[in-house]
């Protein structure tokens, strides 16, 4: 079986331009979520779908943000115009539905701005 | 906001040593607690979970505690060996709520 995969697995940008990530959940994980990691923090969460349905976005930083997940399948965030503070390495994460279930994390993207 | 952290930053041990990795928890309406690993280039990896109606969960060479009294929550490894040298997480889940939180995070540096 297939893990939650990630693309691109680094990705080094001028501030100012636009990034999108993507990822892609496990197949048939109804859940899905976005965390980011700043150097030597913790996680932090960002936002949660429910197939294609925004559940929770409480941890999008700001509206340079957006999230999307079409279908219900992959998920994509893009950052546009990025800024020097949205280094860091954002996670995915997908779960099956229930409350009750583990979630794997993909391997990650990690976005430096330059 | 209330948010799960962690004692130590980082913990060197000796291969064959026994590794506690602690964590303080804030949120005492929490009834899920999962413990991930974090290896360089890696996403966390699920290690062991712990519901709040238990005080102990053993894993393969892995023990979760948690006191709910004093919000904590521990991670023993048994006989560390190098391959656990990483990042270990903890995160807790509140009720009704799908969303792992997590604290800072601990590295756990294994020497031969």
């Amino acid at each position: 079986e297939a893990g939650v995969t990630q693309f691109p697995s680094h990705s080094v940008i001028e501030k100012g331009q636009t990034v999108t990530l993507r990822c892609d959940p496990i197949s048939g994980h109804d859940n899905l979520y976005w965390y980011r990691r700043v150097m030597g923090k913790e996680i932090k969460f960002l936002l949660h779908f429910v197939k294609e349905s925004k559940q929770d976005e409480s941890g999008m930083p700001n509206n340079r943000f957006l999230a999307e997940r079409t279908g219900g399948t992959y998920s994509t965030l893009k950052v546009q115009p990025a800024e020097l503070e949205d280094s860091g390495v954002y996670f995915c994460a997908s779960s099956q539905q229930g409350s009750g279930t583990e979630a794997f994390f993909g391997q990650g993207t990690r976005l430096t701005v330059v | 906001g209330e948010s799960v952290g962690l004692h130590l930053p980082t913990l060197s041990v000796q291969e064959g040593d026994n590794s506690i990795i602690n964590c303080a928890y804030s949120n005492s309406a929490s009834d899920y607690f999962i413990w991930y690993k974090q290896e360089s280039g890696k996403g966390p990896q699920f290690i062991i979970d712990i519901r709040s109606n238990m005080d102990k969960r053993q894993g393969q060479r892995v023990t979760v505690l948690l006191n709910k009294t004093v919000k904590h929550l521990s991670l023993q490894i048994a006989a560390t060996q190098p391959g656990d040298s990483a990042v270990y997480f903890c995160a807790e889940r509140w009720p009704g709520s799908y969303i792992p939180t997590f604290g800072r995070g601990t590295s756990l540096i294994v020497h031969p």
